[in-house]
């Protein structure tokens, strides 16, 4: 079974704080995505990365960084958070052109 | 960013009922996904479909691919309380490695 593992269900971080949000997939998938999903926006791209140390933006990047240095691992950065960035944050993996599969959710609250 | 148009937003059945739900868009894709997700946790892959025409079932769910490959269906037959959640499509535009995800489709199910 294809496992995506984010490394924590649930954080609450300071405004201005530095926040790392990990992702991890064990499926040797080429391309990894974050999303963040807000109650009536539904799933919104964040960053997507297409192959190690590659990434792209997507509808909502602004106030989020990513680092994608193993080609298992996908980490998304909050450089200084803010309460506008608590939400619902999903990871989810894909080979090139096939079905994406998602971790488990990490529900952050900023305050 | 693009979302597609999904419907029903919402919908309360009876157990046992059968459900539809659909997919639409200006666009046209290659793949099409289908999600379920329960309060608090990520999405689950329930269906994949990739070829225009295409019906696959899997247990009481049965998707198509549209002709036209800007729709896409997800039925649900005999209702039972656990497919209470949040159901998703997500559609793959031609040479991208992005997917495009519905609004959504809240179903409850009343025993």
């Amino acid at each position: 079974d294809v496992k995506v593992t984010q490394s924590s269900r649930y954080l609450v971080k300071r405004t201005g704080e530095k926040v790392f949000l990990e992702c991890v997939q064990d499926m040797d998938h080429e391309n990894m995505f974050w999303y963040r999903q807000d109650p009536g926006l539904g799933l919104r791209l964040i960053y997507f990365s297409y192959d190690v140390k590659m990434k792209e933006k997507g509808d909502i990047p602004e106030g989020y960084s990513v680092s994608r240095e193993k080609k298992e691992r996908f980490s998304l950065i909050l450089e200084s958070a803010s309460t506008n960035q608590t939400s619902m944050y999903l990871c989810a993996s894909s080979s090139l052109y096939t079905e994406a599969f998602f971790g488990q959710g990490t529900r952050l609250t900023v305050v | 960013g693009q979302q597609l148009n999904q419907s029903p937003q919402s919908m309360f059945i009876q157990e046992g009922e059968d459900v539809s739900m659909n997919c639409t868009s200006s666009s046209i894709f290659n793949t099409w996904l289908w999600y379920k997700q329960d309060p608090g946790e990520g999405p689950v892959l329930l269906i994949a479909l990739y070829k225009a025409g295409e019906l696959t079932s899997n247990g009481r769910l049965t998707a198509q691919f549209g002709i036209t490959r800007k729709d896409s269906f997800l039925n649900i037959s005999a209702s039972i309380p656990s497919d209470v959640g949040i159901y998703f499509c997500a559609g793959r535009l031609s040479g991208t490695y992005k997917y495009i995800f519905g609004t959504g489709t809240r179903l409850k199910v009343l025993a």
